[in-house]
């Protein structure tokens, strides 16, 4: 079945640690996003990328980094320097015609 | 910049019919999206509507005033599994979908 797939599900940081969530697509969509959703609230764009090797930041980057170096996969690094990292973040990918966005089923990170 | 709004929680009778609505602000337009979300899960893509105008599909309509920066989702025949939050989404670009400014959501109780 075609999907973007995220884990894991659940996510424990500690203090001063880097920590990387894995989304992976099998839909062929050139356009990839990670969003951040905190209780209450509609999404934020953290990354997006519309191409291989090619991303761009988001609304809220700071303290997050991606890379993608594949058309399947856009992992996102939740720095140290990311004070509040508690949250549930999504990621997602877009139909060439921009019209639709699939979304994966989400992570939810805390801190220990 | 860009600004959305719509209601915080809205309550309705299994059955019923209610409709949801959301107005925007933005510096540029393409199109406005409405996602349904259940708790803890990812949004699910419910409509997109470009031109102005009433689109239906099934229970769900999504209605659209570009002139007026205004749009409703309107559900009728109201399912107990409708219960959710639903989230208005405006995109300033044809071709990237994830660049849309999400509004932070309504939740919708269905009770019996």
């Amino acid at each position: 079945d075609g999907g973007i797939t995220q884990s894991p599900k659940y996510l424990f940081r500690k203090e001063g640690q880097n920590v990387t969530l894995s989304c992976e697509q099998n839909l062929n969509h050139d356009a990839m996003y990670w969003y951040r959703q905190d209780p209450g609230q509609g999404l934020r764009l953290i990354y997006y990328s519309q191409i291989v090797n090619d991303f761009q930041k988001g609304d809220i980057a700071e303290g997050y980094s991606v890379s993608r170096e594949k058309k399947e996969s856009f992992p996102l690094t939740v720095t140290s320097a990311q004070k509040n990292p508690t949250a549930f973040y999504l990621c997602a990918s877009s139909s060439p015609s921009g019209r639709i966005q699939y979304f994966g089923a989400g992570t939810r990170l805390s801190v220990l | 910049g860009q600004n959305i709004d719509q209601p915080t929680e809205m309550t309705a009778t299994e059955g019923a019919i209610v409709q949801i609505n959301c107005t925007y602000q933005t510096s540029g337009f393409n199109g406005l999206f409405w996602y349904q979300q259940h708790a803890g899960e990812a949004p699910t893509f419910l409509s997109y509507n470009v031109l102005d105008g009433l689109e239906e599909k099934g229970r769900f309509s999504s209605f659209l005033s570009r002139s007026k920066g205004y749009s409703y989702l309107l559900l009728k025949e109201l399912q107990m599994k409708d219960s959710a939050s639903y989230l208005c989404a405006v995109s300033p670009k044809a071709t990237n979908a994830g660049k849309s400014t999400f509004g932070d959501g309504t939740t919708l109780t269905v009770k019996p």
